[in-house]
């Protein structure tokens, strides 16, 4: 079974804090990502990595920067954390033979 | 502006009874399309895929059509169980995205006993 943990569950911030959210994948795969999910949007793509040291931006990456220093970890960033970074952030990893992606359970991040 | 669109944000069934899920999408581009579930708290599973050379793919319980010239795919549930209650999310890819999806905004299905 492909396993994906996000560290936290529950997440409250203030405004301005710098945010790390930690994602750790068993299953040897190249690909991960980082969406954010919101009522009536869907899941959104942040960043993704095909490769260790690799970062590509996806379609909502102001705000945010990752970190991919072992193939098995992505982190993802808020650098100054704002109030409409409030959401469920989700980590996916990727199985490019199977072409699916394997979901964390989220990470539901509040920023005061 | 939205590629893949789920105009129904919630549907309810009755226990038993057939639910359909529909899905629209705008680029021609796209030849690969998923169907996630995905229960309150946990994330999103994968649930059924199918690719552009087909136009139906069958999964026990769960089918989904994929209407090329309509650009338009639907997922069946037969028989509805409650168990099947929770937001399900479509999702879209091309060759040239590699392995991105783009996922529409979701349904939340309810199947009432």
């Amino acid at each position: 079974d492909v396993k994906v943990t996000q560290s936290s569950r529950y997440l409250v911030k203030r405004t301005g804090e710098k945010v790390f959210l930690e994602c750790v994948q068993d299953m040897d795969h190249e690909n991960m990502f980082w969406y954010r999910q919101d009522p009536g949007l869907g899941l959104r793509l942040i960043y993704f990595s095909y490769d260790v040291k690799m970062k590509e931006k996806g379609d909502i990456p102001e705000g945010y920067s990752v970190s991919r220093e072992k193939k098995e970890r992505f982190s993802l960033i808020l650098e100054s954390a704002s109030t409409n970074q409030t959401s469920m952030y989700l980590c996916a990893t990727g199985d490019y033979s199977k072409n699916i992606q394997y979901f964390g359970a989220g990470t539901r991040l509040s920023v005061l | 502006d939205q590629q893949v669109k789920q105009n129904s944000p919630s549907l309810s069934v009755q226990e038993g009874r057939i639910s359909i899920l529909n899905c629209d999408y705008t680029n021609s581009m796209f030849d690969y399309f998923l169907w996630y579930k995905k229960y309150p708290a946990e994330g999103p599973t994968f649930l059924i895929s199918i690719s552009s050379i087909k136009d139906k793919n069958e999964d026990g319980r769960f089918t989904v059509f994929l209407n090329k010239s309509a650009k338009h795919l639907s997922l069946h549930i037969v028989p509805s169980q409650p168990g099947d209650s929770a937001v399900y999310f479509c999702a879209a890819s091309a060759v040239n995205y590699g392995q991105n999806f783009v996922f529409g905004p979701g349904t939340r299905l309810s199947v009432l006993p």
